[in-house]
């Protein structure tokens, strides 16, 4: 069964502290791993895709990277409004269909 | 661009009651599909996807069904609701090419008392 796991639960940093965010998967047939950014009451919002291990993907003070069995949200000098649940979620192959499973999220707050 | 639309945003409903919560999608052409609910601390459960006009997989057996009257439209509903229904429901939708992510509406918050 395909499995995803992020890390840490809850994050809380200083304005400008940086750090990285992880989601560990477990599956058979990756056809890409998603990242999303969640604000409370919302749906979540799409950020990268990443297809290959070894790829990067950037976008303001965000970088995804992929390897076989991780991916790496890396965030830069964080700003308050960076704050949100980042999800991970893993695409694959299941009987012909591609089947999307997530990670429950990581909870960031960055405090000014 | 393409925009994803859910209603209501909030909804109170009487245990027992029918529910009928719709999705609708605009700027692309025969989209996959899907209902989530996501609980708190949880990841999202898929409950159903379509990849056209009345085709309906469900992945989880329960008090809900799922139908797709149009091309864009995709309607979740439910003749009696019970109390574990309540949650965060979440309509998605992906473009007909392989490996492309999931793009969300802003969710309708359900709580049944």
């Amino acid at each position: 069964e395909d499995q995803v796991t992020q890390s840490p639960e809850a994050l809380r940093l200083q304005e400008g502290e940086s750090s990285s965010l992880n989601c560990s998967y477990t599956v058979s047939g990756l056809r890409g791993l998603f990242w999303y950014r969640q604000d409370p009451g919302k749906g979540p919002e799409f950020l990268f895709t990443l297809y290959s291990a070894g790829e990067e993907k950037e976008k303001e003070r965000l970088k995804a990277t992929l390897t076989k069995k991780e991916s790496f949200l890396h965030i830069t000098a964080p700003k308050p409004e960076d704050s949100a649940t980042y999800l991970c979620a893993v695409q694959a192959d299941s009987g012909g269909y591609q089947k999307v499973t997530f990670g429950t999220g990581t909870k960031l707050q960055v405090i000014p | 661009s393409q925009t994803i639309h859910q209603w209501p945003a909030t909804l109170v409903q009487p245990v027992g009651s029918p529910l009928s919560l719709e999705c609708t999608v605009e700027g692309t052409s025969n989209p996959n599909l899907y209902w989530y609910r996501q609980a708190a601390g949880r990841g999202l459960q898929l409950l159903f996807y379509s990849v056209g006009i009345g085709q309906i997989s469900s992945e989880v057996p329960q008090n809900l069904s799922a139908s797709r009257p149009q091309d864009r439209q995709f309607i979740l509903s439910s003749k009696k609701l019970l109390l574990s229904d309540s949650g965060f429901y979440l309509c998605a939708w992906r473009g007909d090419r392989v490996n492309q992510p999931q793009h969300f509406g802003d969710g309708t918050r359900l709580s049944i008392l």
